[in-house]
């Protein structure tokens, strides 16, 4: 398996642009994790789907970010509009059952520098 | 407060040296995993581990649930084991918690 699938590595874009950042799970994993890094925070989780619904949004930072997952091999994170507070790399992971039981299996990241 | 906490924040060892790092938390756990974050930034699971101890080559892991810490070991460390390691707790309401990170850097 290619293992978990994140597209762009690398955006820049302006502020008040829309962001779209890409995922594709590993096949066969029912959940799927957004996680955003940054240097004063660290790892912090944004948002979980099972079986493409959203179970757990309570770390999506504010109204401009959403996530959908229309299929079960892909995911999307959007920020509109973005901030350069929201530089930062985004992770995406992916595992069998849930992460508590289960080990996630992360994507490259996709660095985001907001201007 | 933190919720996981990490210690040491940076390492730095000599190849072959034995090396600790500890992790600390204060709520109820499903589990504990401890990741490994290298330098061009991927991040790979290393334990996943709810009781006891695991090993996987020169990484060892531990947990003591009742003490609410746990320890990952680095055997014989090389300079490539030089990243970040980090604590995650998973809660039975599916949260988790992460810690800062600890920084091992391992001289030849």
């Amino acid at each position: 398996d290619a293992g978990v699938i994140q597209s762009p590595r690398h955006e820049v874009t302006e502020m008040g642009q829309e962001v779209t950042l890409r995922c594709k799970p590993i096949s066969g994993h029912d959940y799927l994790f957004w996680y955003r890094q940054t240097m004063m925070r660290g790892l912090e989780l944004l948002i979980y789907f099972n079986n493409n619904v959203p179970i757990d949004d309570s770390g999506m930072p504010e109204d401009r970010f959403s996530a959908k997952m229309p299929n079960a091999s892909f995911s999307t994170l959007k920020i509109q509009p973005s901030e350069p507070r929201d530089s930062a790399v985004y992770f995406c992971a992916s595992s069998r059952w849930i992460g508590g039981s289960d080990t996630q299996y992360f994507g490259p990241g996709t660095r985001l520098t907001v201007l | 407060k933190n919720e996981v906490e990490q210690s040491p924040q940076n390492l730095t060892a000599q190849e072959g040296e034995f090396i600790t790092i500890n992790c600390s938390y204060s709520v109820g756990i499903s589990a504990l995993h401890w990741l490994q974050q290298h330098p061009g930034g991927g991040i790979v699971s290393l334990f996943m581990l709810s009781s006891g101890k695991k090993k996987h080559g020169r990484l060892i892991a531990t947990i003591n649930i009742q003490e609410k810490h746990s320890s990952l070991h680095i055997t014989a460390s090389h300079p490539r084991d030089s990243a970040v390691y980090i604590c995650a707790v998973s809660l039975p309401g599916n949260q988790f918690y992460f810690g800062t990170g600890t920084s091992l850097t391992v001289i030849p």
